[in-house]
């Protein structure tokens, strides 16, 4: 299947600072990301859509100004946590979705610790 | 989203055919079936989707009802590497993923 990579894979950061989250479509072009995020023991929660070249499409309840979000080109998403805090730690996961296959392709996934 | 319904829990013997119901009753007509699974700590894999025909690939096998209302996925020789959380989707638009609970797969020794 089509690959999707994101990094970095774990950080631990500072209550306070900012962390910046890459995806990258490796072996095809993306017009849409996704961002999910998942807590321990639940599934995983669409935060945001993210389309090429527009602002991204937040879901109900998360805060578009806390979580950045930037799909500059067809193969890459950036999610900015800003001013990140312990309630912010969470297994953050990106998807790509392949137009040609109408198949969406997740990445393995950001471990995020805020201490 | 269709809403999809799962079993919790299954388990399945090694070497044997795993089979994992779906049910999707409120399906419309151009909505796909995607089916994805969650091996801890990791990003979700793709395994297969389909509208309205059967399909198989070189991980799993999809069986759609003639009605649409269900669905079954396969995995022909379950390995312990099967082991995961099994995700059945209907997305409206066959965009955005809505993940429920899925069905967590044991496989057995």
């Amino acid at each position: 299947g089509a690959v999707v990579s994101q990094h970095p894979s774990w950080v631990i950061c500072k209550s306070g600072t900012s962390v910046k989250i890459e995806c990258r479509s490796l072996d095809f072009q993306a017009t849409t990301m996704f961002w999910y995020r998942q807590f321990p023991k639940q599934s995983l929660m669409l935060m945001a859509t993210s389309n090429e070249g527009s602002k991204a499409t937040y879901e109900q309840g998360v805060e578009k100004d806390k979580f950045l979000i930037n799909h500059a080109s067809l193969t890459l998403s950036t999610l900015t946590v800003t001013s990140a805090h312990p309630e912010d730690s969470s297994f953050y996961i990106c998807s790509a979705r392949d137009p040609q296959q109408e198949t969406q392709y997740f990445g393995p996934g950001t471990r995020l610790l805020v201490l | 989203d269709a809403k999809t319904t799962q079993p919790p829990s299954m388990d399945c013997a090694e070497g044997r055919a795993a089979n994992l119901p779906c049910n999707h009753s409120t399906i419309s007509g151009n909505e796909y079936v995607y089916w994805y699974r969650q091996i801890h700590s990791q990003g979700p894999q793709y395994i297969i989707h389909g509208l309205k025909n059967n399909e198989t690939n070189e991980m799993a096998s999809l069986i759609i009802t003639e009605d649409r209302k269900s669905s079954t996925l396969i995995l022909p020789h379950a390995t312990l590497r099967d082991t995961a959380v099994y995700y059945c989707i209907a997305p409206f638009g066959n965009e955005k993923l809505t993940f429920g609970t899925g069905t967590r797969l044991t496989i057995i020794p």
